[in-house]
């Protein structure tokens, strides 16, 4: 069965500079989460989008944005990286009407030196 | 407020061993979902188990089984018969409303099985 792919899986960045993680959802899937995970803590969401509207927000800084493309795929835009960046992101697709059975990709591992 | 709580920072088993892992959690919900997630060393989330509030019925699926306690407010996983490939994080999470089902996760267990 199809899963959620993102891209890249790792990704190295120097402070200041930007990233752009991408996420494709399981196909027929209308809403995608973004989830961060520092080293040895619980994933914490940041954003997420039904129907490409954003449908919530976390504790996502301002230096990050994200969207949902008409394919549905999605992207998180980071800019002026920090050190405290470098996590695990995560991205998750959901169906509404299946109560949030939410499947998440890989994950993106994002070191910022 | 959503809460999850796993009090298991880390747990050390020998393979072969049943362990338990603990959640307790807070909802202002009246109906709701809980999940489990596993977490290996190589980083993927694992979607485990999903459960609906209304069904208090105990779940078991080969060597795991989750005892849901309304009362209590647990949902507690356990591993019979433990095996190294077990090890990993475990994330007990539920869903917190608000334009969206995000999920709020415990700090997870981390699970250790020696051989």
């Amino acid at each position: 069965a199809a899963g959620v792919i993102q891209s890249p899986r790792h990704l190295i960045k120097e402070k200041r500079e930007t990233a752009t993680l991408k996420c494709y959802p399981i196909p027929r899937h209308d809403t995608v989460y973004w989830y961060q995970q520092g080293p040895g803590q619980d994933p914490q969401f940041l954003i997420s989008f039904y129907e490409k509207m954003q449908s919530d927000k976390g504790s996502i800084p301002d230096r990050f944005s994200a969207q949902q493309f008409s394919d549905y795929h999605s992207e998180l835009n980071m800019s002026s990286l920090e050190l405290g960046d470098s996590a695990l992101y995560f991205c998750a697709s959901s169906s509404r009407g299946t109560y949030n059975e939410q499947f998440f990709g890989p994950g993106t591992r994002l070191t910022v030196l | 407020a959503q809460k999850v709580t796993q009090a298991q920072t880390e747990i050390s088993v020998v393979e072969k061993e049943d362990v338990t892992l603990d959640c307790v959690y807070e909802t202002r919900d009246t109906t709701y979902y809980l999940f489990w997630y596993k977490q290996p060393p190589s980083g993927e989330l694992v979607f485990l188990i999903r459960r609906n509030s209304f069904d208090e019925q105990n779940e078991i699926s080969g060597r795991y089984s989750w005892n849901f306690q309304k009362s209590t407010s647990s949902f507690n996983f356990t591993i019979t018969a433990s095996q190294v490939v077990d090890s990993a994080v475990y994330f007990c999470a539920l869903p917190l409303r608000g334009g969206s089902e995000k999920l709020v996760f415990g700090k997870g267990t981390k699970l250790t099985v020696n051989p």
